[in-house]
């Protein structure tokens, strides 16, 4: 069974374009972590918000975090063809289980 | 190699058969998950070790599958008797820290099909 759940599950936008995904879960949570897999390959770490935490940028990333409805969003801004990929949401409850989402599948058209 | 990595990459079963998946963490790592993803799904908790504990194995879809990590580096997830339902990709992801919640590099996989 899986915390997270994206939407949408599937997205296409132009290269320049915003996109933004967003993550539900269930439970409450220590934080938060947004990881890209493009095909083929493993996952790698965009960001990760605290619990306490409310909004936080990396370069075009920003996410927000909202405790009170169980929710995040990532927005990458000015997308690029290279941030082709998919996006998924991480959350930990305090043990030692990492539970993943099922993804958002961006394709950004160059 | 500075990252997490795996073998092999790929890996065809015969139904029936045991196979054997290695993960090298990065060096130094205390913690070590093992996750199974289906095609167009997340990744699965397997199981996490913190050092050679074994600390949670809650994961594992059943007693076919067996985890190990002897010397607090290198692990190994063994399938035993593969059904077609085991196949995935089988991801292997190490944190520097003693707790689950911190940031995991990952490996890019074994990718495991039996016919």
């Amino acid at each position: 069974s899986q915390q997270g759940e994206e939407d949408p599950q599937a997205l296409s936008i132009q290269e320049g374009e915003n996109a933004t995904m967003n993550c539900s879960y269930k439970t409450s949570i220590n934080n938060l972590q947004w990881y890209r897999q493009n095909s083929g390959r493993g996952l790698v770490h965009l960001i990760l918000i605290r619990s306490n935490e409310r909004e936080k940028h990396s370069g075009r990333l920003r996410v927000t975090l909202d405790t009170s409805k169980k929710s995040s969003s990532l927005l990458i801004t000015a997308s690029r063809a290279a941030d082709t990929a998919s996006y998924f949401c991480a959350t930990n409850t305090g043990g030692f289980k990492t539970i993943f989402g099922a993804g958002t599948r961006l394709f950004v058209k160059a | 190699g500075a990252g997490v990595s795996q073998s092999p990459r790929y890996k065809v079963a015969k139904r029936g058969q045991d196979v054997a998946l290695r993960c090298d963490p990065i060096s130094g790592h205390v913690s070590l998950f093992w996750y199974q993803q289906a095609l167009g799904q997340g990744p699965e908790f397997l199981t996490y070790f913190q050092n050679e504990a074994q600390l949670d194995k809650s994961g594992l879809p059943s007693d076919r599958f067996f985890a190990e990590r002897p010397e607090g580096s290198v692990s190994t997830l063994k399938i035993q008797r593969t059904q077609q339902e085991d196949s995935a990709v089988y991801l292997c992801a190490s944190s520097p820290g003693g707790q689950a919640k911190n940031i995991q590099y990952f490996g890019a996989g074994t990718r495991l099909s039996v016919l």
